[in-house]
């Protein structure tokens, strides 16, 4: 069946440093999705990424998604200790069905 | 707050007992989605109900059914638990763009 792969599955870095995490689908999306889960919280909702090639910024987080639009990615610049969480992201097999959410990308901060 | 309610937030039971979990989507959400989490894992899509109606299952027990009801509520029932059961469950709507907002979830520990 349809996989979203993300990768890599933990992150530690400085404060201060950038961080990106990568999204791979075995199929081709109709749009990706990405969500945060704060330790002890629930996912919220970041943003949708629709075309192909398109890039959204949202302060210091930059979306991209790929031409063939099967891959994805986030990049946090001058990571905070507001960004600790799980970030993952979720492809939909079929227009208002289920997503498929990657297995999420555990990013921890140095202060 | 998303808009999305769960109870109850914690629930210990034993081995080989029933319980029930309840959701209540955001105001004019029709879709209902359930998912699994276990301790350090991604999030496992369980059933989806829009308007009443199933809508798609993924890797749901048969141990395991859910149902929406008239009012849109969904209750997620649990029976013959075991000790892998213990997870974070949570429920989810979706919005206009097939995002999905998550309640804050229903912790299970089974002992």
């Amino acid at each position: 069946g349809q996989q979203v792969m993300q990768i890599p599955q933990y992150q530690h870095v400085q404060e201060g440093e950038d961080f990106t995490t990568y999204c791979n689908s075995s199929t081709t999306l109709s749009n990706i999705q990405w969500y945060k889960q704060r330790p002890g919280g629930h996912p919220v909702f970041l943003i949708q990424l629709v075309k192909s090639g398109e890039v959204k910024k949202q302060k210091r987080l930059t979306f991209q998604f790929g031409e063939a639009k099967k891959n994805s990615s986030l990049h946090i610049t001058a990571t905070q200790t507001t960004d600790v969480g799980t970030y993952f992201c979720a492809g939909p097999i079929k227009r208002a069905q289920k997503l498929v959410f990657g297995q999420g990308t555990r990013l921890t901060i140095n202060p | 707050d998303s808009g999305v309610t769960q109870t109850p937030k914690h629930l210990i039971t034993a081995t080989g007992q029933r319980v029930t979990l309840r959701c209540s989507p955001r105001s004019g959400d029709l879709s209902v989605y359930w998912y699994q989490q276990s301790l350090d894992q991604g999030l496992q899509f369980l059933i989806q109900y829009y308007n009443g109606e199933e809508r798609a299952k993924g890797n749901i027990l048969e141990r395991f059914s859910a149902q929406q009801f008239p009012d849109l509520h969904s209750e997620l029932n649990l029976s013959s638990l075991e000790l892998g059961d213990s997870a974070l469950y949570f429920c989810a709507s979706s919005g206009l763009l097939d995002e999905q907002y998550f309640g804050p979830g229903t912790r299970l520990t089974v002992t």
